[in-house]
């Protein structure tokens, strides 16, 4: 099954950007499909990317397209978010995981990004 | 983009009891594309089902999923008490996938 941790989350200003990183082990990193997924506080779950385990194919949520970018190094065992030109409602905590294509079966335990005005 | 309307927002029910929680989608979820996930508290989310009726490793039988195009639904035959939680649907169709807005099961 493995694990996942997400680190990069803290405190950003409004405008700026961050880079997410999740570092993987216990399976075979390249043949696993990779997501982002973050929650508001309090709020229920948004998809913000997805990217296949060879890096050929990537998808991104509606509210973040465009100003996001998905990538891996599968020599690393690492999935990266960059997430450009921040505002307030990218405040969440983002979640990594891990598994089918769309419908991952392994999650992170999430870092929490916070955006100020 | 497909959207995800899911009922009751809360189900107030007792250990023992069957649950039934539905999630309907704006167009059609082709091939089955739906998955369901639970929520509890402070922890990230867990995978039940996929497929729309297939339940994810390690999932109790007592889950299960059922529908076809607009209409599914995630049955938790008798509650148990760790399964009081949040639940969630999700498509995954095409880009860009999105979740319905959950729906809380609570000890009556």
């Amino acid at each position: 099954e493995g694990q996942l941790v997400e680190s990069g989350g803290g405190l950003v200003q409004s405008g700026g950007s961050l880079r997410l990183s999740c570092v993987t082990s216990g399976f075979t990193f390249s043949r696993h499909d990779l997501h982002w997924v973050r929650q508001a506080p309090g709020k229920g779950l948004e998809f913000v990317a997805a990217i296949s385990g060879n890096g050929a194919r990537t998808d991104y949520g509606s509210s973040v397209k465009g100003r996001c970018t998905v990538s891996r190094d599968n020599s690393k065992n690492i999935v990266y978010l960059q997430v450009d030109r921040l505002r307030s409602e990218d405040t969440a905590v983002y979640y990594c995981a891990s598994g089918g294509y769309g419908a991952p079966a392994n999650w992170g335990q999430g870092t929490l990004v916070s955006v100020s005005s | 983009e497909i959207v995800l309307m899911q009922s009751p927002g809360t189900l107030s029910l007792s250990p023992g009891e069957r649950a039934t929680l539905s999630c309907r989608a704006s167009q059609t979820v082709t091939d089955n594309y739906l998955a369901w996930y639970q929520q509890k508290a402070g922890q990230a989310p867990r995978l039940l089902i996929y497929g729309a009726s297939i339940r994810a490793t390690g999932i109790a039988d007592r889950f299960s999923g059922s529908g076809s195009g607009t209409d599914f639904t995630l049955t938790i035959t008798r509650l148990e008490p760790e399964d009081f939680a949040v639940y969630y649907c999700q498509h995954y169709v095409t880009s860009p996938w999105t979740f319905g807005q959950g729906a809380r099961v609570e000890i009556k």
